[in-house]
């Protein structure tokens, strides 16, 4: 059975960090392209990064470039993104994704990131 | 950046009948070198994770019955639920997987 699983949301404060952590399971984790999706509370899904299985290709949404960065540890079979200089409109669930290339086959449950003095 | 733009916002639909949701592309999203449409389909259902349904316009995900159907090409799409289901309701986002950055729709909720 195919599992992500995500966590390290927590509060931060604007300008902080964070480092969310994927643990994958049920399938050949580095032979798949991984995702990180976020949606803001009640608003829709907004893709963030996506890396190749063996960490080739990395791409990202403007709104995140230079502040976050997509990594995965394909021994550990686990996915990250350490997030830094947060704000608040980064403020959302996040979600882990499994994908074929960049169709997205399989969601995680997510993990809460507050931003917020 | 592609912009995909989906219609209705919302819409009401009774049980056994069916729902056709649009999306909208700003850019072509047939490749001419493979002829595949490179649109997919989300459902999100309230307070879950969403889950994948459709890709390449028109193929289901495995598990995804057969009420489901994409259809479509170059910049408009359609997702099709026949005999409408109360476990459907949900809301409905399409998805590029064309270029990065990979973008959504702004979702379309499907209500009974």
């Amino acid at each position: 059975e195919v599992q992500v699983v995500e966590s390290g949301g927590d509060l931060v404060r604007p300008g902080g960090s964070l480092r969310l952590s994927c643990t994958a399971s049920g399938f050949t984790f580095s032979a798949c392209w991984m995702h990180w999706v976020r949606q803001a509370p009640g608003k829709g899904l907004e893709w963030v990064a996506i890396i190749k299985g063996d960490g080739s290709q990395i791409s990202y949404v403007d709104s995140v470039k230079g502040r976050f960065t997509i990594s995965r540890d394909n021994a550990k079979r686990s996915l990250y993104l350490q997030m830094d200089s947060l704000r608040d409109d980064d403020t959302a669930l996040y979600y882990c994704a499994k994908g074929a290339g960049y169709v997205i086959d399989f969601w995680g449950q997510g993990t809460l990131v507050t931003v917020s003095s | 950046d592609i912009v995909l733009t989906q219609s209705p916002d919302s819409l009401a639909v009774s049980l056994g009948e069916r729902a056709t949701i649009n999306c909208k592309s700003s850019q072509n999203l047939l490749s001419g070198s493979d002829s595949r449409n490179y649109l997919a389909w989300h459902q999100q259902k309230p307070g879950q994770p969403p889950k994948a349904l459709i890709y390449w316009a028109s193929a289901r995900q495995s598990g995804v019955p057969d009420r489901f159907s994409g259809s479509g090409s170059g910049t408009n799409f359609t997702l099709t639920i026949n005999s409408l289901q109360a476990a459907d309701v949900a809301v409905y986002y399409c998805q590029q997987h064309y270029s990065a950055p990979i973008t959504f729709g702004q979702g379309t909720r499907l209500e009974i």
